[in-house]
């Protein structure tokens, strides 16, 4: 069975660009959640999807972050404009019922997003 | 607010030998739960261990092992008989439906 994929791994880009990165979460997974990890800081939660419903996205940054999950299937978070302190590890994870109930959750490998 | 301490930026630790990695937490959740996630060079984040609040039995799984001290709000993990491939970044996480990380403890495991 596969995991929780990301694209792109890495992506660099300047200040000022868009970057669309992808997840595609475990099949048959309803729960997708986001992450961010500032290099040296703490892994962050940005948003949490049931199916195509945001259910919480109280961690996301500010209106530069745009997540979507249309079909309830793979998700995409945009960044519009990037500015140098998006600089950091985004996780992409997965999880069959919600963490809530304990379930755990899968990661996946991360997509590197360096903005210059 | 919820928050998850990791004191150790970085342990070592002999081929074979044991080595405990320290977390502690702050949460005003009744019920929620506890991780490791081990994160190789590779990059996945693995999940290492999982406790539930509720229960006072100290989770383990195999080599890995935790000491829960609920009142003290500590979580550590014990790694035994130690090898190479445990080398990694072990970060800490409570939470009930979104996980609070700590900053991570780098492990070197050496030969």
């Amino acid at each position: 069975e596969a995991g929780v994929t990301q694209f792109p791994s890495h992506s660099v880009i300047e200040k000022g660009q868009t970057v669309t990165l992808r997840c595609d979460p475990i099949s048959g997974h309803d729960n997708l959640y986001w992450y961010r990890r500032v290099m040296g800081k703490e892994i962050k939660f940005l948003l949490h999807f049931v199916k195509e419903s945001k259910q919480d996205e109280s961690g996301m940054p500010n209106n530069r972050f745009l997540a979507e999950r249309t079909g309830g299937t793979y998700s995409t978070l945009k960044v519009q404009p990037a500015e140098l302190e998006d600089s950091g590890v985004y996780f992409c994870a997965s999880s069959l019922r919600t963490a809530y109930s304990g379930n755990t959750i899968y990661f996946g490998e991360g997509s590197w997003l360096t903005v210059v | 607010a919820q928050t998850v301490t990791q004191s150790q930026p970085e342990m070592s630790v002999q081929e074979a030998e044991t080595v405990t990695l320290s977390c502690t937490y702050d949460t005003s959740e009744s019920d929620y739960y506890l991780f490791w996630y081990k994160q190789p060079p590779s990059r996945q984040m693995i999940l290492v261990i999982r406790q539930e609040a509720y229960k006072q039995q100290n989770a383990t799984e195999n080599r890995f092992s935790v000491n829960f001290q609920k009142a003290a709000k500590s979580f550590s993990l014990k790694i035994s008989d130690s090898q190479l491939g445990d080398a990694a970044m072990y970060f800490c996480a409570s939470g009930t439906y979104k996980y609070i990380f700590g900053t991570g403890t780098r492990l070197k495991v050496l030969a």
